[in-house]
């Protein structure tokens, strides 16, 4: 099993509409869950992350967490065009040195 | 902000040569990294080092290795590429405790 697991997508969501991306892990020790942004060509950039149960929202982007059930979600609300992009989220390793697994990204598409 | 340079955006090579991919990171970061990243496969943690000279295995280290000589510099080496290392190369760095990273632009590397 892998340690983070996303959905490949392409998810598809029309401009306007709420979009969400999950995201699940297997260690149950995990502490913090961090979501980075990858437009096509570029680097991956932090855009969100959470540390305890529930939500935790900035600007239009919400961060969900359920430890629980060892998932994460991210939710994008009123998606733009310029929102399209691969989403990857990331969870520390516990070995430490800020180690963190990425998991494969989810390809978001707004569509105009 | 945060700056972190990789020496080449794209870069040709024939199979069996040595490649050098440098990273340099302006924010006196201890914690540096390199990636590759392929479709399907995402973000693989070849190596990172914590402290100048000192560095460590990530989950793909065959047929690289690292230098780490001064605190804002973190070279990666292919001994002897080959195709099978074709790839999008990422360096990235954080503040010790901290786990966001910064990445740089990337290196689309071809190994013919």
């Amino acid at each position: 099993q892998k340690e983070v697991e996303q959905n490949s997508g392409p998810l598809s969501v029309p401009e306007g509409a709420i979009a969400s991306l999950n995201c699940t892990y297997s260690d149950r020790g995990s502490q913090s869950f961090f979501w980075y942004r990858q437009y096509s060509g570029k680097s991956p950039e932090l855009i969100m992350f959470i540390y305890s149960n529930g939500d935790k929202e900035d600007g239009r982007f919400t961060a969900q967490l359920n430890k629980a059930s060892q998932y994460v979600s991210l939710l994008i609300r009123d998606s733009q065009p310029s929102d399209s992009a691969t989403y990857l989220c990331a969870v520390p390793n516990s070995g430490g040195y800020q180690k963190v697994t990425f998991g494969t990204g989810t390809k978001l598409q707004v569509i105009p | 902000d945060v700056k972190v340079t990789q020496s080449s955006r794209y870069l040709v090579k024939r199979t069996g040569e040595k490649v050098f991919l440098e990273c340099v990171q302006d924010m006196d970061h201890e914690n540096m990294f390199w990636y590759r990243q392929d479709p399907g496969l995402g973000l693989r943690l070849i190596y990172f080092s914590y402290d100048v000279k000192m560095k460590e295995k990530g989950d793909i280290p065959e047929g690289y290795s690292v230098s780490r000589e001064k605190k804002e510099r973190f070279s990666l080496i292919l001994e002897s590429a080959s195709t099978n290392q074709t790839s999008m190369y990422l360096c990235a760095s954080s503040l010790s405790g901290v786990v966001e990273q910064f990445f740089g632009p990337g290196t689309r590397l071809t190994v013919l």
